[in-house]
C-alpha cells in the first residue's frame, strides 16, 4: 500500500492524559497536512510541514497540542493534558510541492476523551 | 478569508435518481482551487476532482459532473442515477494553491435508498 497512512486508528483516553498520533505520508510527498474533523463538521487545518520545516499554524493548534516531522518524513503529532474537547477525528495529508499535485488523505485518527 | 457553504446537510434519494450538491465559495483571491471530496463510512477523504479559477469549463466524468460558475462563486457538483454506494459525506474545499492547505465546507451526506 503506497497511500498515507496513520496510527494508530482509533485512540480512547482519559482527560487529562497525554497522547501522539503519527502519519506516514506517501514517501516521495515532501508536505504533511494535518487537520481536525469533529462530527458533523468538515476538516479544519492544523498545521503543516514542508520537509522538516513547520511552515504554519492554525490558531486552533493550541500550545497543548504540538507537531514534528524530525527527518522529513512521518509526521507526529502530540496532545498534552487532553480534554474532552480534543475528541476528534484527527486527518493526515500529504502532496508534493512540484506541479499541480494535490493532497492524498489518511485514514485518520478517531480520538475518543473520556 | 476562505468561506465554503454547503447549504444542504443532508439529502436522501431513490436508488437511479439524479442528485445535485451545491457549493459557495467566499475568498479574495483571484486565483484559487475548488475540490470535491467524498467521505464513505470508513472514515478516508476520497479525492474526486479539483478546478482551477480559470477554468471554468464544467466537467463530466461517468456519472459525475461538476458546474462551476464563478459569476455566482458555486462549484455545484452532480449525480446521475445515483446508485446506494455513493451514499457518502460529500465536502466541498477551497485552496489559494493546488496543493496548500484548504479550506472545507461542512460536508452534505448523501443516502441513495434502493
Amino acid at each position: 500500500d503506497t497511500g498515507v497512512s496513520q496510527d494508530p486508528r482509533h485512540k480512547i483516553t482519559k482527560r487529562g492524559q497525554n497522547v501522539t498520533f503519527r502519519c506516514d505520508p506517501i514517501s516521495e510527498h515532501n508536505r504533511l497536512y494535518w487537520y481536525r474533523q469533529t462530527l458533523g463538521q468538515g476538516p479544519e487545518f492544523l498545521t503543516y510541514f514542508q520537509n522538516e520545516a513547520q511552515l504554519e499554524k492554525s490558531r486552533l493548534l493550541s500550545n497543548r497540542f504540538s507537531a514534528e516531522r524530525p527527518k522529513g518524513s512521518f509526521s507526529t503529532l502530540e496532545i498534552q493534558r487532553t480534554e474532552q474537547g480534543d475528541s476528534a477525528m484527527y486527518l493526515c495529508a500529504s502532496t508534493s510541492s512540484q506541479g499541480a499535485d494535490t493532497q492524498y488523505f489518511g485514514p485518520g485518527t478517531r480520538l475518543t476523551v473520556l | 478569508a476562505q468561506k465554503v457553504t454547503q447549504a444542504q446537510t443532508e439529502i436522501s434519494v431513490v436508488e437511479k435518481e439524479d442528485v445535485t450538491l451545491d457549493c459557495v465559495y467566499e475568498t479574495r483571491d483571484t486565483t484559487y482551487y475548488l475540490f470535491w471530496y467524498k467521505q464513505p463510512p470508513s472514515g478516508e477523504l476520497v479525492f474526486l476532482i479539483r478546478r482551477n479559477s480559470f477554468d471554468e469549463q464544467n466537467e463530466i466524468s461517468g456519472r459525475y459532473s461538476w458546474n462551476f460558475q464563478k459569476s455566482t462563486s458555486s462549484f455545484n457538483f452532480t449525480i446521475t442515477a445515483s446508485q446506494v454506494v455513493d451514499s457518502a459525506v460529500y465536502f466541498c474545499a477551497l485552496s489559494e494553491t493546488a496543493a496548500g492547505k484548504s479550506t472545507f465546507g461542512d460536508g452534505t451526506t448523501l443516502t441513495v435508498k434502493p
